[in-house]
Formats: structure tokens, C-alpha cells, sequence
């Protein structure tokens, strides 16, 4: 069975540019979540969809970043303009109801 | 807000030998899950303890969930270098029909052959 799909596995990019990670869940998982992972705060929960609504944002660290999922089987999350405080690994998971998360292999970020 | 915090931060043990690796929150969960991680991937969930007082084993590995379920331990016996990684302990708060993870802070583990 395929996992969660993540795309791409690394960017680098100049700070300002627009940077748009995405995601491919579990087939039927009707939860997926975005997380950031850094050396200073750990994994951190961003957003998360339920059914394909969000659900709480309250992660979010700022206007810059944002989420969407258009329908069960594809999220993005987008950073614009980007900084260099944004360079992390950013995880998606994905789950049924009440079921444990599944992560996918993550982005590596890196803004100069 | 609710925390986790993990100690020890860093741990660095030679082959066969014992440890003990802790959760800590003020916060009661309904359950807790630990993860591990290695290089260049995702979380990878190890267990889930729901019971106050719950002791889970997985092979050499042994899991405990507070009376309070507010802490939990991972205790690991005669460590091999395929325990190396991060591992997480993450909280689980229930909002509707969706799990809601809080995550520790992290232990990282190396196991010197």
C-alpha cells in the first residue's frame, strides 16, 4: 500500500519567492494534518483538515502561510513570501477517524 | 497550552546496555503514543497507551502510561544500534471526531557498537 506521498523531498529557494509543498494522503483517510519540524520547537501542529474542511489553523504561524485541500486526496500548504525562518522539514500525515497517523517522509526546506 | 517535555534530551550508550527515556506534561491525555523517527523520514508510531497505569512491551522495548495519565516512560533493555533515532512521545486531545497530537520535545538515541 502506498504511504503518504509528499512532493517535492527538498527545496531550496531565495527568500520572497513562493514555495508550495504538497501532499497525497492515505486512500480513505478522511484526516489529514500539517506539521513543521525544526532543531528549536520540535514538531509542531500547523493545520489540520477534517473531511476536507480545516478544522483548526490556530499552528499557523502567520498570513504567509497557507493551506488548502480541494478534495480527499490532495493538500498543499504555501508559504509567499518566504523567509528564512521558514527553512524546516514539513511533515503530512494522514488518518481515519479516531485511527493513529500515518507521516509521510516530509520536505526539506531550506530558504536562503 | 499544553507541553511535553522529554528528557533526556540527547543519549549516547554503548551496545547491551539499559535505558529510560521520559514524558512529562501538567496536562492529562487520553491517551499517549510514542514515535520514532530515523534520518530522512517521518514519525513511525511505536504504541499507543490509554489506560492510567498501562505497561505495553514491544519486544525489547516496555512503555508505561501514569497512574494520572499525565507521563509516561520508555524503557529499553539491552539496546542494539537498530534503536538509534529520535524518539517522540505525543499527547492525544479529542475534538470531535479528529486526534489531535501534541508532541514531546524528543529524545535523540544513538547506540554505539
Amino acid at each position: 500500500d502506498a504511504g503518504v506521498i509528499q512532493s517535492p523531498r527538498h527545496e531550496v529557494t531565495e527568500m520572497g519567492q513562493e514555495v508550495t509543498l504538497r501532499c497525497k494522503p492515505i486512500s480513505g483517510h478522511n484526516s489529514l494534518f500539517w506539521y513543521r519540524q525544526t532543531m528549536m520547537r520540535g514538531l509542531e501542529l500547523l493545520i489540520y483538515f477534517n473531511n476536507n474542511v480545516p478544522i483548526d489553523d490556530s499552528g499557523m504561524p502567520e498570513d504567509r502561510f497557507s493551506a488548502k485541500m480541494p478534495n480527499a486526496s490532495f493538500s498543499t500548504l504555501k508559504i509567499q513570501p518566504s523567509e528564512p525562518r521558514d527553512s524546516a522539514v514539513y511533515f503530512c500525515a494522514s488518518s481515519s477517524s479516531n485511527q493513529p497517523q500515518h507521516f509521510g517522509d516530509g520536505t526539506r526546506l531550506s530558504i536562503l | 497550552t499544553q507541553l511535553l517535555e522529554q528528557s533526556p534530551q540527547f543519549l549516547s550508550i554503548q551496545e547491551g546496555e539499559n535505558l529510560t527515556v521520559y514524558c512529562n506534561s501538567s496536562s492529562v491525555f487520553s491517551s499517549l503514543q510514542w514515535y520514532r523517527q530515523e534520518p530522512g523520514e517521518g514519525p513511525v508510531l511505536l504504541v499507543t497507551v490509554v489506560t492510567g497505569g498501562e505497561v505495553k512491551k514491544l519486544k525489547r522495548l516496555t512503555f508505561q502510561f501514569g497512574d494520572a495519565r499525565k507521563d509516561s516512560s520508555l524503557h529499553i533493555t539491552a539496546a542494539q544500534p537498530g534503536d538509534t533515532g529520535l524518539y517522540l512521545c505525543a499527547g492525544l486531545t479529542t475534538g470531535g471526531a479528529t486526534n489531535k497530537l501534541i508532541f514531546g520535545t524528543g529524545t535523540l538515541l544513538a547506540v554505539q557498537p
